[in-house]
């Protein structure tokens, strides 16, 4: 079974402050997709980032950063400096392969609330 | 640049009501899938079509039904409308092609009273 943990519910932060959101998975597969989604308060899901099983490069893109550990299935996210435009629920997801019983669909975790206050 | 659109935005449904979510996606993507979001539950696959013409349960499938009327449309239909089905209802697509990003709509707010 595959399943996905955000075990933080909700973070609170001041602005500027650096924040890590948690992201634990589960899964059998040996090839597979990690995601981050942002949901704002207008309600859409953007997407963020993707990256295969393959790949435990850490990746950084402004002020947002990833750290992928195979070792310990866990797929943590960073904001740097975080704005108040930072506020959001954000989603981590796991997608097998397309062709296998998983059908390329995404397993979400239960989404982590970030605050950022002035 | 339209991406994945549903209809409607907004909908309040009494208990019994039957009604239809449209979706339609102009990304040429094979896979479609309908989501419903729950406060405290992330989000939970309902449907979804790998093709045109498949479709198959998710997690949560009870009271719905769902239609792949072609490549770009994948329609969710309530027949009965429920408390507990009270929602935001996310309808998403993805090409075919392993690790392909999926796009999602804007989201639908349905109430049922």
């Amino acid at each position: 079974a595959q399943k996905v943990t955000q075990a933080q519910t909700e973070i609170s932060v001041v602005e500027k402050e650096d924040v890590t959101l948690d992201c634990v998975y589960e899964t059998r597969d040996t090839t597979y997709y990690l995601f981050w989604y942002k949901q704002p308060p207008s309600g859409e899901l953007v997407f963020l980032i993707r990256r295969n099983s393959f790949d435990e490069q850490n990746e950084i893109s402004g002020r947002y950063s990833w750290n992928f550990q195979k070792s310990t299935s866990s797929f943590n996210f960073t904001i740097t400096a975080s704005q108040v435009v930072d506020s959001a629920v954000y989603f981590c997801a796991l997608s097998g392969v397309h062709g296998s019983s998983n059908t390329g669909k995404l397993i979400f975790g239960q989404g982590t609330t970030l605050q950022v206050k002035p | 640049n339209a991406g994945v659109t549903q209809t409607p935005k907004f909908q309040v449904l009494k208990t019994g009501q039957s009604m239809t979510l449209q979706c339609a996606q102009d990304m040429n993507h094979n896979s479609m899938y309908w989501y419903r979001q729950d406060p405290g539950m992330g989000l939970r696959l309902i449907y979804y079509s790998a093709s045109e013409g498949t479709t198959d349960k998710g997690e949560v499938p009870n009271g719905y039904n769902v239609s792949r009327l072609n490549k770009r449309e994948f329609s969710l239909r309530l027949e009965s409308a429920a408390p507990s089905q009270t929602s935001v209802y996310f309808c998403a697509s993805k090409g075919n092609r392993s690790g392909n990003t999926i796009y999602f709509g804007e989201g639908s707010w349905l109430t049922v009273v």
